[in-house]
């Protein structure tokens, strides 16, 4: 069954640190997309960024990048000089190729940035 | 930009009651989602709809059903609300693809309290 697994629960940095959000998935299937989605305390998750399991490909979009690397099957989010706007529970997702279901998610990193 | 907009932010009903929680998007997706969010368990899918008349049930049904009479809207129905569907719903639609890799966009949310 596929399971994702976002070890830390809270996550407390003073603004502009470096901080890296963990996310690691189970999986037997070889295709598969991996998401993150930011949830600000006004409730609604953001789409951030979509992956497939075929690019391994790091991506940076402004302060943010992921680094995804299948030999440890994690997906892993870092922000860079963090800063108070990024204060939110962040969730890393995973659906398994050619299904039309649901996304799996983790349980969610409360990340809070304080000035 | 995709837009997906639920009916109520906030909503308290009383036990027993029928709760009609709504759904509309605008970027004409196929598939459709409910899930409700707690503390400490994540995203849950109920039910998610991939065309008009059509659903499937997710990982917790129980106590809910879904209706889908046109394309845009998704309705979330608790026919005899209890204390413990006390939940933030989230409402989510995405494109029908082949492959799985669709992102789903989310809506901002209906915290639901039933006392």
């Amino acid at each position: 069954a596929q399971k994702v697994t976002q070890a830390q629960t809270e996550i407390s940095v003073v603004e502009k640190e470096d901080v890296t959000l963990d996310c690691v998935y189970e999986t037997r299937d070889t295709t598969y997309y991996l998401f993150w989605y930011k949830q600000p305390p006004s409730g609604e998750l953001v789409f951030l960024i979509r992956r497939n399991s075929f690019d391994e490909q790091n991506e940076i979009s402004g302060r943010y990048s992921w680094n995804f690397q299948k030999s440890t099957s994690s997906f892993n989010f870092t922000i860079t000089a963090s800063q108070v706007v990024d204060s939110a529970v962040y969730f890393c997702a995973f659906r398994n190729g050619g299904s039309q279901g649901n996304l799996i998610f983790g349980k969610g990193t409360k990340l809070s940035v304080k000035p | 930009d995709v837009k997906v907009t639920q009916s109520s932010r906030y909503l308290v009903k009383r036990t027993g009651e029928k709760v009609f929680l709504e759904c509309v998007q605008d970027m004409d997706h196929e598939n459709m989602f409910w899930y409700r969010q707690d503390p400490g368990l994540g995203l849950r899918l109920i039910y998610f709809s991939y065309d008009v008349k059509m659903k499937e049930k997710g990982d917790i049904p129980e106590g809910y059903s879904v209706s889908r009479e046109k394309k845009e809207r998704f309705s979330l129905i608790l026919e005899s609300a209890s204390t413990n569907q006390t939940s933030m719903y989230l409402c989510a639609s995405g494109h029908l693809g082949l492959a799985g890799g669709e992102t789903q966009y989310f809506g901002p949310g209906t915290r639901l309290l039933v006392l």
